[in-house]
């Protein structure tokens, strides 16, 4: 089945570091990838829509500058938290689908906490 | 927000016996997805149901979709202790070729040995 792997799976890092999480789909190519962030016990947010080779489409409230994401082939999408604060503590999760109207599919999610 | 709604947000049941979640949603769909998410991991799909589709089946599940009353069903059957997980309902679309999924609230199912 369709497999995408996200990485790094965990990151504690000192506030004011930028962190980068990489999203790739490993056996097909994704047309659009999805980021999306999830605090605890509560449902998923989608924070911004990827296209490959194009500017992503962030949700209303969502900081660009703040979440900077790259989509640069059909296969890969990262994620920079950008001067991390411990507000943005939190799970972060990519998915991607490969075509229309079809699941969209997961990676592992990254938890990433800011100290 | 557009996010959907669930019952119950959560549910305990005895391993065996069976276990159904709703989900109601506002807006309308191209399709409706059931995901499950094991604590601190990503979300495995489930089942996909089509706007034109009533019911559909895999395996012990089995999932019902009213586009009149805006909502679904998702019913385990036979459960076992590993289907402890949450579980979300995603709605995508209203418009062709718009994949952005809203989720749910998700149900968090104990399935007790």
């Amino acid at each position: 089945g369709a497999v995408v792997s996200q990485h790094p799976s965990w990151v504690i890092c000192k506030s004011g570091t930028s962190v980068k999480i990489e999203c790739r789909s490993l056996d097909f190519q994704a047309t659009t990838m999805f980021w999306y962030r999830q605090f605890p016990k509560q449902s998923l947010m989608l924070m911004a829509t990827s296209n490959e080779g194009s500017k992503a489409t962030y949700e209303q409230g969502v900081e660009k500058d703040k979440f900077l994401i790259n989509h640069a082939s059909l296969t890969l999408s990262t994620l920079t938290v950008t001067s991390a604060h411990p507000e943005d503590s939190s799970f972060y999760i990519c998915s991607a689908i490969a075509t229309v109207n079809q699941p969209q599919h997961f990676g592992d999610g990254t938890r990433l906490s800011i100290l | 927000s557009q996010q959907g709604e669930e019952d119950p947000q959560a549910l305990s049941i005895q391993e065996g016996e069976n276990a159904t979640m709703n989900c109601s949603y506002k807006t309308s769909i191209n399709n409706l997805q059931w995901y499950r998410q094991n604590s601190g991991r990503g979300l495995v799909h489930l089942i996909l149901i089509r706007s034109n589709e009533r019911e559909k089946h895999s395996g012990r599940l089995r999932v019902t979709l009213d586009t009149s009353k805006k909502s679904s069903s998702l019913l385990i059957t036979a459960s076992r202790a590993a289907d402890t997980a949450s579980y979300f309902c995603a709605t995508a679309g209203g418009s062709f070729g718009n994949e952005k999924l809203t989720f749910g609230t998700g149900t968090r199912l104990t399935i007790i040995p």
